[in-house]
C-alpha cells in the first residue's frame, strides 16, 4: 500500500498569506495524486487533479505541484471562505489512500 | 447535472448490518465506477472499496474484507453498500463518489453522506 504522510496537521494563517501543505508518499508513484477541500458538514470538494491540474471552477489561487515523492498544495492568497480541512489522496495504486488532513484556520 | 443521492441515517446495534444507497442521476450509470468512503466523528477520511458499475466487480480494502458487500442495481442506476458484524467503531459518515480504473478515481462528484450510528 501507498502511505501518505500529510504535514502539517493543523495550520493557522492570516488572509492573504501563502499556505503550503505537503504530502510524501512512502513509495515512488505516478502523479495520480488528488486535493480535496472539506468543510464541516458537507462532503469533499475535488480542487487540483493529477498533482497539479486545476479542477474547473476552482480559483487559481489554489495550486498543485510535485518533486520526486512529495506533493504540495498552496493556496497563494489565503481567504476567510478557505477556512477548511485538505486531504491529499492517492490512486496510482489500490487501495486508495488519504493523508491525514491539514486543518486550516484563519488567525 | 450529475448527483449523488444517498439514502438517510441509520442506527443499528452492534453485531447488526446496515446497507447505503447512491442513486445517481445526470450521466449514464454504467460509464463510472462507485466508491465508498467513510469518515468517523472528527477523523479523516478512509476508503472503503469500489464496484465497477460495468461489470460488477469490486476491490474492497483489506480491513473491510468479509464484511462488506458493495452491489448495483442498473434498473434504477443505483449503488449499494452493505456492511456487516457493525461494531462502535463503525460510528461515521459513509460517502460514494465517482470513479473508476477506467475513468481515473477523481472522485470529483460526491453523494451527501450517511450517518450510520452503532449503538447499544
Amino acid at each position: 500500500d501507498i502511505q501518505m504522510t500529510q504535514s502539517p496537521s493543523s495550520l493557522s494563517a492570516s488572509v492573504g498569506d501563502r499556505v503550503t501543505i505537503t504530502c510524501q508518499a512512502s513509495q515512488d508513484m505516478r502523479s495520480y495524486l488528488n486535493w480535496f477541500q472539506q468543510k464541516p458538514g458537507k462532503a469533499p470538494k475535488l480542487l487540483i487533479y493529477d498533482a497539479s491540474k486545476l479542477e474547473t471552477g476552482v480559483p487559481s489561487r489554489f495550486s498543485g505541484s510535485r518533486s520526486g515523492t512529495e506533493f504540495t498544495f498552496t493556496i497563494s492568497d489565503l481567504q476567510p471562505e478557505d477556512i477548511a480541512t485538505y486531504y491529499c489522496q492517492q490512486f496510482d495504486s489500490l487501495p486508495i489512500t488519504f493523508g491525514q488532513g491539514t486543518r486550516l484556520e484563519i488567525k | 447535472q450529475v448527483q449523488l443521492l444517498q439514502s438517510g441515517g441509520e442506527v443499528r446495534k452492534p453485531g447488526a448490518s446496515v446497507r447505503v444507497s447512491c442513486r445517481v442521476s445526470g450521466y449514464s450509470f454504467h460509464t463510472y465506477g462507485i466508491n465508498w468512503v467513510r469518515q468517523a466523528p472528527g477523523q479523516g477520511l478512509e476508503w472503503m472499496g469500489w464496484i465497477s458499475t460495468s461489470h460488477g466487480n469490486t476491490d474492497y480494502a483489506q480491513q473491510f474484507q468479509g464484511r462488506v458487500t458493495m452491489t448495483t442495481d442498473p434498473s434504477t442506476s443505483t449503488a449499494y453498500m452493505e456492511l456487516g458484524s457493525l461494531r462502535s467503531d463503525d460510528t461515521a459518515v459513509y460517502f460514494c463518489a465517482r470513479g473508476g480504473v477506467a475513468t481515473g478515481f477523481y472522485f470529483e462528484y460526491w453523494g451527501q453522506g450517511t450517518l450510520v450510528t452503532v449503538s447499544s
